[in-house]
């Protein structure tokens, strides 16, 4: 069975501050995928990032960073200098590669940037 | 490229009655899914379908609830009769083949309140 554990149920920051958003996760298989989406008020996921469970390598996209670590079972994403508008709840997802192929969702971060 | 279309947006009935949801997926995209996605967590998934065939209904609760995509573009969800813990986010999604490494692009959701 697969498992995404996302403990911060709420963070608030002040706009310009650094945050990370903590993700673990459960799985039995070998080869897998991990994903982080963003929910804005309106209610749309978005897609963030896809990373496979063979590449390790952090990833920079403009303010967006993210941190794997198969070792800890970790996919931490950092978002720099933070502005209002990265206010939203993100989510954490795993997709195992075997024939459970069900996306499974952490509980979810909300993210609250304050001017 | 246009984005999954959901409709409708919001829906308010009461317990018992019957209700149905909409989705057109990104055009091409053979994989089609599903989610509810209640308050305060992340989306679950009650469907897949993969052109018109289903994938995975085990999360569906098949005595009230019911879904098809007869000529494998859009789709249709039903609840009949609907219960108050359906209130709940219902998220389509759509990727491109399907399989566990896709991403999948989700619309933008109905938001269904039962009374």
């Amino acid at each position: 069975a697969q498992k995404v554990t996302q403990a911060q149920t709420e963070i608030s920051v002040v706009e310009k501050e650094d945050v990370t958003l903590d993700c673990v996760y459960e799985t039995r298989d070998t080869t897998y995928y991990l994903f982080w989406y963003k929910q804005p008020p309106s209610g749309e996921l978005v897609f963030l990032i896809r990373r496979n469970s063979f590449d390790e390598q952090n990833e920079i996209s403009g303010r967006y960073s993210w941190n794997f670590q198969k070792s800890t079972s970790s996919f931490n994403f950092t978002i720099t200098a933070s502005q209002v508008v990265d206010s939203a709840v993100y989510f954490c997802a795993l997709n195992p590669s075997g024939s459970a192929r069900q996306l499974t969702f952490g509980s979810g971060t909300q993210l609250t940037v304050l001017p | 490229e246009a984005g999954v279309a959901q409709s409708p947006r919001y829906k308010i009935i009461e317990k018992r009655q019957s209700v149905a949801f909409w989705c057109n997926p990104i055009s091409g995209h053979a994989t089609l899914y599903w989610y509810q996605q209640i308050l305060g967590q992340g989306p679950k998934l009650l469907i897949q379908f993969q052109n018109n065939g289903v994938v995975d209904d085990s999360q569906l609760p098949k005595d009230r609830f019911s879904a098809e995509r007869l000529k494998g573009v859009d789709s249709t969800l039903k609840i009949q009769p609907a219960k108050l813990e359906d209130s709940a986010v219902y998220l389509c999604a759509s990727s491109l083949v399907g399989g566990g490494i896709e991403t999948q692009y989700f619309g933008p959701g109905t938001r269904l309140l039962v009374l």
